[in-house]
């Protein structure tokens, strides 16, 4: 059991280009999220996804796509990186958004540097 | 909007104590309030949750307090070992799900 696995673990862009963040789970969860994390600010919500079809705007979501692929999969795209998206992105998934007792399950992060 | 403040950046504490870390939120009472751990290089990890209406949640050796008075959440680690030390987050969760995340504390523990 894997849980929320998250490809690649590093990587390094330069300003303009563009990539893709893959994350997938296994637990049959109907929520997926993505999360930045900057030092001294914490963890951000760029997007997430309630279920599968749906996605919608976290709190900080300018310069990112999302894609719910299916209901394991949850892509983040970037279209044309920016130096101010240099972080640690984390895909989460939980049985639902609807509960708010629902804890979320963290993959281990993308390193991305945009040079 | 729903800020959470967890006040210590730091916290050193010896082997056998006890940690305490204060987690504040502003406006309204979080219907939820839940705590991670964070590893260097690792994903946070989910520890405990509390309920607005729930005083105090137990785990082992960690304890969680909820004041809405204080607006206040306290977690404890009793007996702390040196596996202990890890960065701690308090999130507040709404039932849309969006979760708003604390800065977190980074607790070390020496033997």
């Amino acid at each position: 059991n894997a849980g929320v696995t998250q490809t690649p673990k590093f990587q390094v862009l330069k300003t303009g280009q563009s990539m893709t963040l893959q994350c997938a789970q296994d637990m049959n969860h109907n929520s997926m999220y993505w999360y930045r994390q900057d030092p001294g600010m914490g963890l951000r919500l760029i997007y997430y996804s309630a279920s599968e079809g749906t996605t919608d705007k976290g709190e900080v979501p300018n310069g990112y796509n999302v894609s719910r692929l299916n209901k394991r999969e949850f892509s983040l795209r970037l279209e044309s990186a920016a130096p101010s998206q240099t972080s640690v992105y984390f895909c989460a998934s939980s049985d639902s958004a609807g509960v708010g007792n629902s804890p979320l399950h963290f993959g281990n992060g993308t390193r991305l540097t945009v040079t | 909007s729903q800020k959470i403040e967890q006040n210590s950046e730091a916290l050193n504490i010896q082997e056998g104590k006890t940690a305490t870390l204060t987690c504040n939120y502003t406006n309204y009472s979080p219907a939820y309030l839940q705590w991670y751990r964070q590893d260097p290089g690792r994903g946070p990890v989910f520890l405990l949750l509390i309920r607005e209406n729930e005083k105090e949640k137990r785990k082992e050796r960690l304890k969680v307090t909820f004041d809405t008075t204080l607006k206040q959440s306290l977690f404890h680690i009793t007996a702390s070992q040196p596996a202990d030390s890890a960065t701690y987050l308090c999130a507040h969760n709404t039932n849309a799900g969006k979760s708003t995340f604390g800065d977190g504390t980074t607790l070390t523990v020496k033997p």
